[in-house]
């Protein structure tokens, strides 16, 4: 159980285009999910958490005009790249977290979406 | 500030012991994980331990715990090269719906056969 499943797993795009990535829990209702994004050989840096119903909380210094996120149902939450520019390449990773998590709020992670941007 | 050391390499021989160790930053973190990466993939839970524990042994997986340090290491026993990865450790920051995960640096685990 607690499956996470990302689309695309990769996309390159032109700069000046949107674009948008989908994050579902597949097996379990998320009631929180997160957005990450990894440099070539970084750490992940959170850019924002989703609480269903609630608007996207932002990490500080992502520009929630560029990646805008929407938490539109239990099972689903999109990133998106709005007019992309090569410097928004990286890997984007999201995570769920659900009332099965347990004591221990255990995230569930997605497999990633590699964005190029061209 | 919410900095999380690791070391960014390890390489060790197949059946030796691997520690990775990682340093973290807020003490009133709950829980810490350690989670691993495989090539383009994403995060899998390895391990967690409760901040109130000093050790915690889960197969092949020892994770010990000093908190006066604020010192996280993960001990894999008898190392496969199938544990070569990248390992992150992390803290829980933060309480209820807004509880969030800062992670390590990374350290990148290369096993020789």
């Amino acid at each position: 159980g607690a499956v996470v499943s990302q689309h695309p797993s990769w996309v390159i795009c032109k700069s000046g285009t949107s674009v948008k990535i989908e994050c579902r829990s597949l097996d379990f209702q998320a009631t929180t999910m997160f957005w990450y994004r990894q440099f070539p050989k970084q750490s992940l840096m959170l850019m924002a958490t989703s609480n269903e119903g609630s608007k996207a909380t932002y990490e500080q210094g992502v520009e929630k005009d560029k990646f805008l996120i929407n938490h539109a149902s239990l099972t689903l939450s999109t990133l998106t790249v709005t007019s992309a520019h090569p410097e928004d390449s990286s890997f984007y990773i999201c995570s769920a977290r659900g009332r099965t998590s347990g004591p221990y709020n255990e995230q569930f992670f997605g497999p990633g979406t590699r964005l190029t941007v061209l | 500030g919410e900095d999380v050391e690791q070391s960014l390499f390890l390489s060790v021989r197949e059946g030796d012991s691997s520690v990775i160790n990682c340093t973290y930053t807020d003490s009133s973190s709950t829980y810490l994980y350690w989670y691993k990466q495989e090539p383009g993939a994403g995060l899998q839970l390895l391990t967690y331990i409760f901040s109130n524990m000093d050790m915690k042994q889960d197969q092949r997986l020892t994770v010990l715990l000093n908190k006066k340090d604020k010192h996280l290491s993960l001990r894999i026993a008898d190392t496969q090269t199938g544990d070569s990865a990248i390992y992150f450790c992390a803290e829980s920051m933060g309480g209820g719906a807004t509880n969030k995960l800062i992670f390590g640096t990374g350290t990148l685990l290369a096993v020789q056969p």
